[in-house]
């Protein structure tokens, strides 16, 4: 079992759609959950990151964690064509940061 | 300051060949990482640097990998003898020793095809 979990997708919405992005860790000891964003053939580009439980909104987005249930999840409303891309979680326990990534979920915002 | 800068882009080698990638990180940062990526997958750390010093490297960091930080500034990864399953992105980031932020900075990565 992996130690972040996280739905490949595809997952495909109309513009201006609330998506939800999801994923799920297994190491208690993750204390940083970040958000990266990766277009096709270029590096992964941070969103936004949260320090232990809670929530945090930057612009249409929203992160969420959930220390309890190993739980993390982004929010993106009023999407738009341009969101379309590759949604990255990644954590860690805080230190060096050597980050632990999901798998990524693809998204396709569609006008 | 343009970010994190790793050369070559692509890069296309017979098996069996050796192949070096170079990562400039942002110029403050002391902290180096190279990851790995493959298709449909997320990146997977290869190994770390503090300044000049190798920190932690992972398993997936065969013999035949070899990384090094000269003088604590950029960064070079070799892959001797390559294989076909070295085919990936190497992605590079860095980050900033010393603050709370975690934020780590990646580069365009440095596509290895191996035929």
């Amino acid at each position: 079992q992996k130690e972040v979990e996280q739905d490949p997708g595809p997952l495909s919405v109309p513009e201006g759609a609330i998506v939800s992005l999801n994923c799920t860790y297994s190491n208690s000891a993750f204390q940083y959950f970040m958000w990266y964003r990766q277009y096709s053939r270029k590096g992964p580009e941070l969103l936004m990151y949260t320090y232990s439980s809670g929530n945090k909104e930057d612009g249409r987005f929203t992160a969420q964690v959930d220390k309890s249930s190993k739980y993390i999840s982004l929010f993106i409303r009023d999407s738009q064509p341009s969101d379309s891309a590759t949604y990255l979680c990644a954590m860690n326990s805080g230190g060096y940061n050597k980050l632990i990534f999901g798998a990524g979920t693809r998204l396709a915002v569609h006008p | 300051d343009t970010g994190v800068s790793q050369n070559p882009r692509h890069k296309i080698t017979k098996r069996g060949q050796n192949v070096t990638f170079r990562c400039d990180p942002i110029s403050e940062h002391n902290r180096l990482y190279w990851y790995r990526q493959t298709l449909g997958q997320g990146p997977e750390f290869l190994t770390y640097f503090q300044n000049e010093a190798q920190l932690e490297k992972s398993r997936l960091l065969s013999d035949r990998f070899s990384a090094e930080r000269p003088k604590g500034s950029f960064s070079t990864l070799e892959i001797q003898r390559t294989e076909q399953g070295d085919s990936a992105m190497y992605l590079c980031a860095s980050s900033l020793l010393g603050t709370d932020d975690p934020e780590a900075f990646f580069g365009q990565g440095t596509r290895l095809t191996v035929v």
